[in-house]
């Protein structure tokens, strides 16, 4: 099945500065790329997501970069504020045409500091 | 928000019982999916369902079984509670165009705050 790995595990920024977090996944097959953040005893929810036939997607502030020969995509969060600061999740989607499953990874707590 | 509801939201039950949560959609939408939150692991895939009464495995299944009889509900079930199931445990639902097509976004419940004592 799929593997996500996904680091840092945990990320202090400086407000205004950038942030990067990065996933690697094993099948080749996966084909849709989600990240969520999670507030504290919150649930979480998409920011942005990529698809397999697209190489950058941004919105606003943030951006995520695939690289489907690696198997490696990233999250870029750029002029970081106070209120990014949250876990952050990236995942994997494996469609197998009747069933499809989304693996996650372990999460990166990032706290922006003032 | 998406409609998906979970209840309860909080469990508190002893060793050895069994417990029974519930996901509920009103979005029709094909797949759902149970997920137990813990630190350090991030969000892991107990089972999922991709149609009524078509369920997977998923990583984390051990001592769990699922059941959905309708689209809109899908159920969790832990036959013998252990200490070691002590977690969050949220619901999650997805949807596809179409078969050839990746999955669209998923929508999370509220969460089930489990504690086995």
């Amino acid at each position: 099945g799929e593997n996500v790995e996904q680091h840092p595990s945990t990320l202090s920024v400086q407000e205004g500065d950038s942030a990067v977090i990065k996933c690697t996944y094993s099948d080749s097959a996966s084909n849709y790329f989600p990240w969520y953040k999670q507030e504290l005893g919150k649930r979480p929810q998409l920011i942005i997501d990529i698809r397999s036939n697209v190489g950058e997607k941004k919105d606003q502030r943030i951006a995520v970069t695939l690289n489907k020969t690696a198997k490696h995509f990233s999250l870029h969060i750029t002029e970081t504020q106070p209120e990014d600061s949250a876990v952050y999740f990236c995942a994997a989607s494996l469609n197998t045409g009747t069933a499809s499953k989304l693996t996650f990874g372990t999460g990166t707590r990032l706290q922006v500091t003032l | 928000d998406a409609g998906i509801t979970q209840s309860p939201r909080h469990k508190v039950t002893e060793t050895g019982t069994p417990v029974t949560l519930r996901c509920h959609q009103t979005e029709n939408h094909r797949y759902m999916y149970w997920y137990r939150q813990d630190p350090g692991h991030g969000l892991r895939l107990i089972h999922y369902s991709y149609g009524v009464k078509d369920t997977d495995k998923g990583e984390v299944s051990d001592g769990y079984s699922v059941s959905r009889s309708k689209t809109e509900d899908f159920l969790l079930t832990l036959e013998s509670a252990t200490s070691s199931q002590t977690s969050v445990y949220f619901c999650a639902i997805s949807q596809t165009l179409r078969q050839d097509l990746p999955l669209s976004e998923a929508f999370f419940g509220q969460g089930t705050r489990l504690t086995v004592v």
